[in-house]
């Protein structure tokens, strides 16, 4: 089945590291993808990595995708207050992929302290 | 290039009123789709054009929800007769074929 699990909430400290996770139930998934949405603000495609790669860097951020586990993680390193925000995983499925049709998560509220 | 817009950014109707959302994708995105977040769920497709045409409306709730699409630019939702459950927000996405999709601000409904 279509089904994309997040945690809710993540707080971390200016400057550490913050990693976002993902579980998805359907192994044929062919891209997946992380949203950010900041406060009244629409979703901006962070990044994205297709289902034949292990990890994709891109600046402060790293993508690691385990099929085995369908697992996906969002590694922010050097988190600034900038970064806080809500971080959707997302992803297309064969049926899909000509339609570009995203199934999201929950959605995680990453929270920077000072 | 313009990004994606939504009108009106927030709306707040009573039980029964009739809402109309509209969409503006970026120029050219021949791909649009609506979608809606529940508080606090996760982000739910209620349906995509490919131009004028809906390509795959499985997602609609029911049938107090219709879009439109007329000549394949700006795209419309209309719930009527709005119920309680249908607050949320309604993001719109538009992609060129193969494309990414680029999302709206989104519109902020509350039906009271």
């Amino acid at each position: 089945g279509e089904d994309v699990e997040q945690s809710l909430f993540l707080s971390v400290r200016e400057g550490d590291s913050s990693v976002i996770n993902c579980t998805y139930t359907d192994s044929s998934s062919t891209y997946l993808y992380w949203y950010k949405q900041e406060p009244g603000a629409g979703l901006q495609l962070l990044t994205y990595i297709f289902s034949n790669m292990d990890m994709k860097q891109d600046q402060r951020l790293t993508v690691l995708l385990n099929k085995k586990d369908k697992h996906l993680s969002l590694r922010i390193a050097d988190t600034q207050t900038g970064d806080s925000a809500i971080y959707f995983c997302a992803e297309t499925l064969p049926s899909s992929s000509n339609t570009g049709k995203l199934i999201f998560g929950q959605g995680t509220t990453l929270q920077v302290k000072p | 290039e313009a990004g994606v817009t939504q009108f009106p950014s927030h709306s707040v109707i009573e039980k029964g009123q009739t809402v109309t959302l509209r969409c503006d994708p970026i120029s050219g995105h021949d791909n649009l789709y609506w979608y809606r977040r529940v508080m606090g769920k996760e982000i739910k497709f209620l349906l995509h054009f490919v131009k004028e045409s809906k390509q795959d409306e499985s997602g609609m709730p029911n049938n107090r929800f219709l879009a439109e699409r007329t000549g394949g630019t700006y795209s419309t939702l209309k719930v009527q007769p709005a119920e309680l459950e249908d607050s949320g927000v309604y993001f719109c996405a538009s992609s060129r074929p193969g494309g990414g999709s680029y999302f709206g601000p989104g519109t902020r409904l509350l039906v009271l």
